[in-house]
Protein backbone atom coordinates (compact mmCIF):
# COMPACT_ATOMS: atom_id res chain seq x y z
CA UNK A 1 0.00 0.00 0.00
CA UNK A 2 1.08 3.62 0.25
CA UNK A 3 1.22 5.95 2.65
CA UNK A 4 1.49 9.97 1.94
CA UNK A 5 2.06 12.39 4.14
CA UNK A 6 2.19 16.09 3.61
CA UNK A 7 1.01 19.26 6.00
CA UNK A 8 -2.78 19.83 5.72
CA UNK A 9 -2.15 24.16 5.56
CA UNK A 10 0.62 26.94 4.62
CA UNK A 11 0.07 30.60 4.71
CA UNK A 12 2.89 32.61 2.30
CA UNK A 13 3.22 36.43 2.10
CA UNK A 14 3.25 37.31 -2.24
CA UNK A 15 6.44 37.51 -3.36
CA UNK A 16 8.26 35.23 -1.01
CA UNK A 17 8.54 31.42 -1.21
CA UNK A 18 7.14 28.18 0.29
CA UNK A 19 8.43 24.57 0.21
CA UNK A 20 5.47 21.89 0.68
CA UNK A 21 7.04 18.75 2.07
CA UNK A 22 5.67 15.43 0.96
CA UNK A 23 6.92 12.05 2.71
CA UNK A 24 5.99 8.53 1.47
CA UNK A 25 6.12 4.99 2.14
CA UNK A 26 5.65 2.35 -0.81
CA UNK A 27 5.50 -0.91 -1.40
CA UNK A 28 7.09 0.00 -4.74
CA UNK A 29 8.19 3.93 -6.30
CA UNK A 30 7.66 4.44 -10.12
CA UNK A 31 7.71 8.13 -10.11
CA UNK A 32 6.07 11.43 -7.98
CA UNK A 33 4.34 13.86 -9.65
CA UNK A 34 2.78 17.01 -8.09
CA UNK A 35 -0.43 18.76 -9.19
CA UNK A 36 -2.00 21.48 -7.98
CA UNK A 37 -6.24 22.07 -7.53
CA UNK A 38 -7.84 25.44 -7.34
CA UNK A 39 -10.95 25.50 -5.13
CA UNK A 40 -13.83 23.66 -7.20
CA UNK A 41 -11.06 22.85 -10.11
CA UNK A 42 -9.68 19.42 -11.64
CA UNK A 43 -6.10 18.89 -10.22
CA UNK A 44 -4.02 20.22 -13.33
CA UNK A 45 -0.38 18.72 -13.92
CA UNK A 46 2.67 20.44 -12.36
CA UNK A 47 5.55 17.98 -11.79
CA UNK A 48 7.16 14.83 -12.51
CA UNK A 49 10.44 13.38 -10.50
CA UNK A 50 11.77 9.60 -11.07
CA UNK A 51 14.74 10.08 -10.43
CA UNK A 52 16.97 12.06 -7.42
CA UNK A 53 17.31 15.28 -7.70
CA UNK A 54 15.78 18.73 -9.05
CA UNK A 55 13.07 19.70 -11.64
CA UNK A 56 12.35 23.31 -12.09
CA UNK A 57 9.65 24.53 -14.38
CA UNK A 58 9.77 28.41 -13.89
CA UNK A 59 8.59 29.43 -10.46
CA UNK A 60 7.79 25.85 -9.18
CA UNK A 61 10.43 23.21 -8.51
CA UNK A 62 10.44 19.57 -7.33
CA UNK A 63 12.71 17.28 -5.43
CA UNK A 64 12.85 13.87 -5.02
CA UNK A 65 15.20 11.96 -2.81
CA UNK A 66 14.28 8.10 -3.11
CA UNK A 67 16.28 6.85 -0.21
CA UNK A 68 14.72 9.08 2.20
CA UNK A 69 10.98 8.75 0.92
CA UNK A 70 11.03 12.62 -0.18
CA UNK A 71 10.02 15.29 -2.06
CA UNK A 72 9.52 18.44 -1.78
CA UNK A 73 7.25 21.31 -4.30
CA UNK A 74 9.11 24.93 -4.33
CA UNK A 75 7.12 28.01 -5.03
CA UNK A 76 8.80 30.87 -5.75
CA UNK A 77 7.63 34.73 -5.96
CA UNK A 78 4.14 34.06 -5.07
CA UNK A 79 0.97 35.04 -6.78
CA UNK A 80 -2.35 35.50 -5.46
CA UNK A 81 -3.39 33.10 -7.89
CA UNK A 82 -1.14 30.20 -6.37
CA UNK A 83 -3.56 30.42 -3.01
CA UNK A 84 -4.86 26.42 -3.90
CA UNK A 85 -3.97 22.78 -2.61
CA UNK A 86 -0.99 21.09 -3.88
CA UNK A 87 -1.37 17.30 -4.02
CA UNK A 88 1.27 14.92 -3.92
CA UNK A 89 0.83 11.62 -5.35
CA UNK A 90 3.01 8.14 -6.13
CA UNK A 91 3.14 5.83 -8.77
CA UNK A 92 4.19 2.23 -8.19
CA UNK A 93 5.78 -0.03 -10.29
CA UNK A 94 3.96 -1.90 -13.10
CA UNK A 95 0.75 0.45 -12.23
CA UNK A 96 -0.18 3.31 -14.36
CA UNK A 97 -2.35 4.74 -11.28
CA UNK A 98 -2.05 7.73 -8.87
CA UNK A 99 -2.11 7.28 -4.92
CA UNK A 100 -2.57 11.23 -3.47
CA UNK A 101 -1.96 12.40 0.02
CA UNK A 102 -4.68 14.67 1.20
CA UNK A 103 -3.23 18.01 0.18
CA UNK A 104 -1.70 21.09 1.24
CA UNK A 105 -3.82 24.49 1.07
CA UNK A 106 -1.72 26.87 0.39
CA UNK A 107 -2.94 30.64 1.45
CA UNK A 108 -1.14 33.40 -0.45
CA UNK A 109 -1.41 37.08 1.75
CA UNK A 110 -0.99 40.19 0.44
CA UNK B 1 -11.63 21.59 -26.60
CA UNK B 2 -9.77 18.17 -26.36
CA UNK B 3 -9.89 18.19 -23.28
CA UNK B 4 -11.31 15.12 -20.18
CA UNK B 5 -15.36 16.06 -20.49
CA UNK B 6 -17.31 14.50 -17.74
CA UNK B 7 -21.29 15.20 -17.70
CA UNK B 8 -23.25 15.95 -15.80
CA UNK B 9 -21.33 18.36 -13.39
CA UNK B 10 -23.20 18.14 -10.86
CA UNK B 11 -25.90 15.96 -10.18
CA UNK B 12 -28.37 16.10 -7.25
CA UNK B 13 -30.16 13.00 -6.28
CA UNK B 14 -32.30 11.15 -3.44
CA UNK B 15 -30.94 8.63 -1.58
CA UNK B 16 -32.00 4.84 -3.33
CA UNK B 17 -31.71 6.16 -6.99
CA UNK B 18 -29.51 5.19 -9.28
CA UNK B 19 -26.65 7.89 -11.17
CA UNK B 20 -24.88 7.48 -14.45
CA UNK B 21 -22.13 9.36 -15.16
CA UNK B 22 -20.27 9.97 -17.97
CA UNK B 23 -16.44 10.45 -19.23
CA UNK B 24 -14.91 11.16 -22.58
CA UNK B 25 -11.25 11.01 -22.35
CA UNK B 26 -8.40 12.94 -24.48
CA UNK B 27 -8.87 10.89 -27.62
CA UNK B 28 -5.04 9.37 -28.20
CA UNK B 29 -5.08 8.12 -24.15
CA UNK B 30 -5.41 4.74 -23.64
CA UNK B 31 -5.82 4.64 -20.29
CA UNK B 32 -8.89 5.82 -18.37
CA UNK B 33 -9.23 6.45 -14.45
CA UNK B 34 -12.18 7.07 -12.47
CA UNK B 35 -11.77 8.76 -8.77
CA UNK B 36 -13.59 9.65 -5.98
CA UNK B 37 -12.97 13.24 -3.96
CA UNK B 38 -14.50 14.46 -1.16
CA UNK B 39 -13.64 17.88 0.90
CA UNK B 40 -10.51 18.20 2.37
CA UNK B 41 -9.19 15.32 0.77
CA UNK B 42 -6.58 13.94 -2.12
CA UNK B 43 -8.54 12.27 -5.22
CA UNK B 44 -9.24 8.24 -3.89
CA UNK B 45 -8.59 5.50 -6.91
CA UNK B 46 -11.81 3.84 -7.60
CA UNK B 47 -10.95 2.00 -10.90
CA UNK B 48 -9.02 1.77 -13.83
CA UNK B 49 -9.01 0.82 -17.58
CA UNK B 50 -6.79 0.15 -20.16
CA UNK B 51 -8.31 0.39 -23.62
CA UNK B 52 -11.70 -1.63 -22.88
CA UNK B 53 -10.42 -3.52 -20.13
CA UNK B 54 -10.90 -2.98 -16.56
CA UNK B 55 -7.58 -3.63 -14.92
CA UNK B 56 -8.12 -2.71 -11.54
CA UNK B 57 -10.82 -1.95 -8.96
CA UNK B 58 -10.57 -0.61 -5.33
CA UNK B 59 -11.92 -2.31 -2.50
CA UNK B 60 -13.93 1.49 -1.94
CA UNK B 61 -15.84 -0.03 -5.13
CA UNK B 62 -18.55 -1.51 -3.92
CA UNK B 63 -20.86 -3.76 -5.67
CA UNK B 64 -22.99 -0.94 -6.05
CA UNK B 65 -20.52 0.86 -8.43
CA UNK B 66 -19.78 -0.34 -11.82
CA UNK B 67 -17.67 1.03 -14.50
CA UNK B 68 -17.89 0.08 -18.20
CA UNK B 69 -15.77 1.78 -20.98
CA UNK B 70 -17.50 -0.52 -23.87
CA UNK B 71 -15.73 0.72 -27.04
CA UNK B 72 -12.31 1.69 -25.70
CA UNK B 73 -12.94 5.64 -25.84
CA UNK B 74 -15.64 7.23 -23.28
CA UNK B 75 -16.40 5.73 -19.73
CA UNK B 76 -19.40 5.22 -17.68
CA UNK B 77 -19.95 5.06 -13.63
CA UNK B 78 -22.93 4.02 -12.88
CA UNK B 79 -24.21 4.37 -8.90
CA UNK B 80 -27.07 1.84 -7.78
CA UNK B 81 -29.37 2.55 -4.77
CA UNK B 82 -27.59 5.65 -3.97
CA UNK B 83 -26.40 6.39 0.08
CA UNK B 84 -25.60 9.40 1.77
CA UNK B 85 -21.81 8.73 2.04
CA UNK B 86 -21.53 8.64 -1.42
CA UNK B 87 -22.00 12.36 -2.25
CA UNK B 88 -18.24 13.41 -3.30
CA UNK B 89 -16.65 14.67 -6.73
CA UNK B 90 -16.32 11.84 -8.89
CA UNK B 91 -13.24 12.57 -11.44
CA UNK B 92 -12.33 11.06 -14.65
CA UNK B 93 -8.65 11.27 -15.55
CA UNK B 94 -7.41 9.86 -19.14
CA UNK B 95 -3.14 9.37 -19.59
CA UNK B 96 -0.28 8.63 -21.50
CA UNK B 97 2.35 9.49 -18.77
CA UNK B 98 0.49 11.91 -16.12
CA UNK B 99 -3.05 12.26 -15.72
CA UNK B 100 -5.31 14.38 -17.26
CA UNK B 101 -8.14 15.09 -15.10
CA UNK B 102 -11.76 16.31 -16.08
CA UNK B 103 -13.85 19.10 -13.95
CA UNK B 104 -15.68 16.05 -12.11
CA UNK B 105 -19.05 15.13 -11.42
CA UNK B 106 -20.50 16.34 -8.41
CA UNK B 107 -23.34 14.14 -6.67
CA UNK B 108 -25.15 15.10 -3.70
CA UNK B 109 -27.16 12.52 -2.35
CA UNK B 110 -30.36 13.95 -0.31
Amino acid sequence: GQNIDQPTEMTATEGAIVQINCTYQTSGFNGLFWYQQHAGEAPTFLSYNVLDGLEEKGRFSSFLSRSKGYSYLLLKELQMKDSASYLCAVRAPNDYKLSFGAGTTVTVRA
Amino acid sequence: DTGVSQDPRHKITKRGQNVTFRCDPISEHNRLYWYRQTLGQGPEFLTYFQNEAQLEKSRLLSDRFSAERPKGSFSTLEIQRTEQGDSAMYLCASSLQELFFGEGSRLTVL
